[in-house]
């Protein structure tokens, strides 16, 4: 089984639905990410959260949200999808401190209609 | 801000021949430099990494990595590559002054590798 979990892997829904991806780990990190992939464009951080309680914005975080219920889940959510978020999402956990190394999820492929 | 880039977005070779791929990074403070590799169809995978000592760093399937601090640049190498060595190839770097916050990643060489 993967450390990193991501629900869906795939997923098409149209203009202005509500979509929620899901992040699972079991890697015991306290830090976890998301992370969009566009091709050309490497990976751009969505958001990102150190602890429970700690939660902070990426360089691209408007139209998204998350939610991380517990240190071992942490999803995103996009509350009115457009066809411009049409991309690769990746889930990432990494352990606290200077020098720890990303992990990553399988990816959802995520299609706005 | 740290941005990083990566020289080549798509590089064609045939199978033996050698790999450089160039990274450089932007950022005056100390850093932890990165190579992930992405095969068709699945997730980022670490291929190496340098946080401090040897600039010269092993990763797994035989790939190597060179930090030259005076170029900024994180080159990674393979002196003879695979069929199987396919896939996109992404550089990336945190500062290590900040605990790691934030991993910048650059946009990603596509390599193909023709048999």
């Amino acid at each position: 089984d993967a450390d990193v979990t991501q629900t869906p892997r795939n997923r098409i829904t149209k203009t202005g639905k509500r979509i929620m991806l899901e992040c699972s780990q079991t890697k015991g990190h306290d830090r976890m990410y998301w992370y969009r992939q566009d091709p050309g464009l490497g990976l751009q951080l969505i958001y990102y959260s150190f602890d429970v309680k700690d939660i902070n914005k990426g360089e691209i975080s408007d139209g998204y949200s998350v939610s991380r219920q517990a240190q071992a889940k942490f999803s995103l959510s996009l509350e009115s999808a457009i066809p411009n978020q049409t991309a690769l999402y990746f889930c990432a956990t990494s352990e606290a401190g200077r020098t720890g190394e990303l992990f990553f999820g399988e990816g959802s492929r995520l299609t706005v209609l | 801000a740290q941005s990083v880039s990566q020289h080549n977005h798509h590089v064609i070779l045939s199978e033996a021949a050698s790999l450089e791929l160039g990274c450089n990074y932007s950022y005056g403070g100390t850093v932890n430099l990165f190579w992930y590799v992405q095969y068709p169809g699945q997730h980022l995978q670490l291929l190496l990494k340098y946080f401090s000592g040897d600039p010269l760093v092993k990763g797994i399937k035989g790939f190597e990595a060179e930090f030259i601090k005076s170029k900024f640049s994180f080159n990674l190498r393979k002196p003879s590559v695979q069929w199987s060595d396919t896939a996109e190839y992404f550089c990336a770097v945190n500062a290590a002054d900040n605990y790691g916050q934030n991993f910048v990643f650059g946009p990603g060489t596509r390599l193909s590798v023709l048999p």
